[in-house]
């Protein structure tokens, strides 16, 4: 069964402080993955698409990367402006298969 | 963004009385799909269509139908509201073939 994991669920950093965001995925045949972030009150907001093992994407101070197994969301040097939930979803036969997010707060 | 507006934004219901939620997108996006989100469950597709008048179900389509007569115009309704349909219902429209999705902001509903 196509499945998406994210962890950890919750994630709080010190301005400042780097740290990766993880989502593993079972799912036969990828067509790419994608990276969503979602503040309190409104809709996701797509980021990244990720296709094909080994390959990367930066945004300011997010990179997502992608293995065969699981993708990364890295976040250098985060900033308050940073603090959401962050969704990682996979396509699967006509829809979209979600992970449960993970809730970022960055300190001042 | 894809220009995607779900109306009401909120919306408080009685059990057992009938609620439509709408959604209207502008892109001429072909997929348009809708979810609830609800806390420790993420994400979860209800229903989704492929073409007007073309719809299929997700994992979570009891209680729960939906039309599609235009492109742009997708429905969700709930024909006897239960307290379980309280949550957060996101649309969303795509272009298929691997594209991502793209979301409006979210419809409360809250069935007392």
């Amino acid at each position: 069964e196509d499945q998406v994991t994210q962890s950890p669920e919750a994630l709080r950093l010190q301005e400042g402080e780097s740290s990766s965001l993880n989502c593993s995925y079972t799912v036969s045949g990828l067509r790419g993955l994608f990276w969503y972030r979602q503040d309190p009150g409104k809709g996701p907001e797509f980021l990244f698409t990720l296709y094909s093992a080994g390959e990367e994407k930066e945004k300011e101070r997010l990179k997502a990367t992608l293995t065969k197994k699981e993708s990364f969301l890295h976040i250098t040097a985060p900033k308050p402006e940073d603090s959401a939930t962050y969704l990682c979803a996979v396509p699967g036969g006509n829809q979209f298969y979600f992970g449960t997010g993970t809730s970022l707060t960055v300190i001042p | 963004d894809a220009g995607i507006t779900q109306s009401p934004r909120h919306k408080v219901t009685e059990t057992g009385t009938p609620v439509t939620l709408r959604c209207h997108q502008t892109e001429n996006h072909r997929y348009m799909y809708w979810y609830r989100q609800d806390p420790g469950h993420g994400l979860r597709l209800i229903h989704y269509s492929y073409g007007v008048k073309d719809t299929d179900k997700g994992e979570v389509s009891d209680g729960y139908s939906v039309s599609r007569s235009k492109t742009e115009d997708f429905l969700l309704t709930l024909e006897s509201a239960t307290s379980s349909q309280t949550s957060v219902y996101f649309c969303a429209t795509g272009t298929g073939g691997g594209s991502p999705l793209h979301f409006g902001n979210g419809t409360r509903l809250t069935v007392t």
